[in-house]
This record gives structure tokens, sequence and C-alpha cells, in this order.
């Protein structure tokens, strides 16, 4: 069971470049998550998606898109890249339905970009 | 969602008990509260979660006051690999909501 699973691992790209960040989750799960974490500092929201088709903006979604066409893939898109969008960029999944908890996020282990 | 507030960081020694504070007043009725932690730059882990009733599994306890406006995570012989960046979160249940993180605690485990 690989879980959650992101690439590339690593990148660095030029600025003005663009690029897609893949995750995939094999668990079934209806929420997937992007966040990016910046040196020393906490996870921030960027997007999220309650189910294929369904995404909405978290806390700094500016600089990026996504896209939900399955269950399974969740890309987060970079079109203009940026040194500010150096980070560390984290994928999750979790299952939540109404009336029920959320069960636990699974992680992915991060793609860490440095735009230069 | 309700905000959570938690000690920017804290010091544990090897083999004792953490004791890990988090304020979440404001908490809904609906709301649990999650607890993850993340490992240097690892992905976060979940460790544990609860809605009202003490709840304990083989990484931690969470113990959550009566009126739920506060809980601690205890993890109970805290080793050298405790070391990491502890987050407490309350979310409701049901659809559509996020998931945030806040600053969390950085627990630092030593010998």
């Amino acid at each position: 069971n690989a879980g959650v699973t992101q690439t590339p691992k690593f990148r660095i790209l030029k600025i003005g470049q663009s690029m897609t960040l893949q995750c995939t989750q094999d668990m079934n799960h209806n929420y997937m998550y992007w966040y990016r974490q910046d040196p020393g500092m906490g996870l921030k929201l960027i997007y999220y998606s309650v189910g294929a088709g369904i995404t909405d903006k978290g806390e700094v979604p500016n600089g990026y898109n996504v896209s939900r066409s399955t269950t399974e893939d969740f890309p987060l898109r970079l079109e203009l890249a940026a040194p500010s969008q150096t980070s560390v960029y984290f994928c999750a999944s979790s299952y939540g339905t109404a009336g029920r908890m959320n069960t636990e996020a699974f992680f992915g282990q991060g793609t860490r970009l440095t735009v230069v | 969602d309700a905000k959570t507030t938690q000690p920017p960081s804290m010091d544990c020694a090897e083999g004792r008990a953490a004791n890990l504070p988090c304020n979440h007043s404001t908490i809904s009725g609906n709301e649990y509260v999650y607890w993850y932690r993340q490992i240097h730059s690892q992905g976060p882990q979940y460790i544990i979660h609860g809605l009202k009733n003490n709840e304990t599994n083989e990484m931690a306890s969470l113990i959550i006051t009566e009126d739920r406006k506060s809980s601690t995570l205890i993890l109970p012989h805290a080793t050298l690999r405790d070391t990491a960046v502890y987050y407490c979160i309350v979310r409701p249940e049901g659809y559509g909501n996020k998931l945030v993180f806040g600053a969390g605690t950085i627990l630092r485990v030593k010998s």
C-alpha cells in the first residue's frame, strides 16, 4: 500500500518557468490537500479538494492552480515561478463525510522546490 | 473552525513523560481534537484524536478537559526520536471543511 506519493522529490526552477507537482493516493480518500512549508515555519494550506471535480482555496492560493479529475490524483500547478515559491510542498489525503468524524490525514514525503 | 494556542517550545528529559498542552477555548460541540507531529523535514504524522473522552493508543494519551476548552497530549516515556514539532488541531465532523495547521510546539527531548 503506497499511501500518498509525490513526485518529484526535488526540483530547481528558474524564475518564470512553470511546473506541475504530482500527487496520487491509493486509499480512496475523498479529501486531498496541498500545503507549503517555508524554512522554520509551519504548514500553510494552499488548496484542498473534497472530491473529484471540487476544489477550494486554502490560506495561500495565489500563484497556484489545482485540478481534481480523479479521486486518486491532485496535481498542483505553478504557472510563473517566483523566488517566493521556494518551499517544501506536502500533499495529503483523508476521508470525511457528512455527520462523521474526519479520518486521520496521510502525508506524502514532500517536494523540495527551489526557484532561482 | 476553532483556533488553538500552543506554547512555542518545550524541553523534556529522555525517559520522562512529555505533557504538551493545547488551548481551544472556542471549540464547538461537533469539533474533534487531533494531534499530529512532524519530525525534522518529513511529512506530518497523525498521533491521536478525541472528542470528549480521554484516549490512549500505542503512541500517546490524550486528555481533554470536561469543558473541552483545553487538552494535553502525553508521551509517557519520551525518547530522543520524539523530538519534533507537535500540532494540535480542532476540526469539525462532516464534509467540506479544511485541515489547517497552526504553529505547533517544538518538543526537544534531551538525554
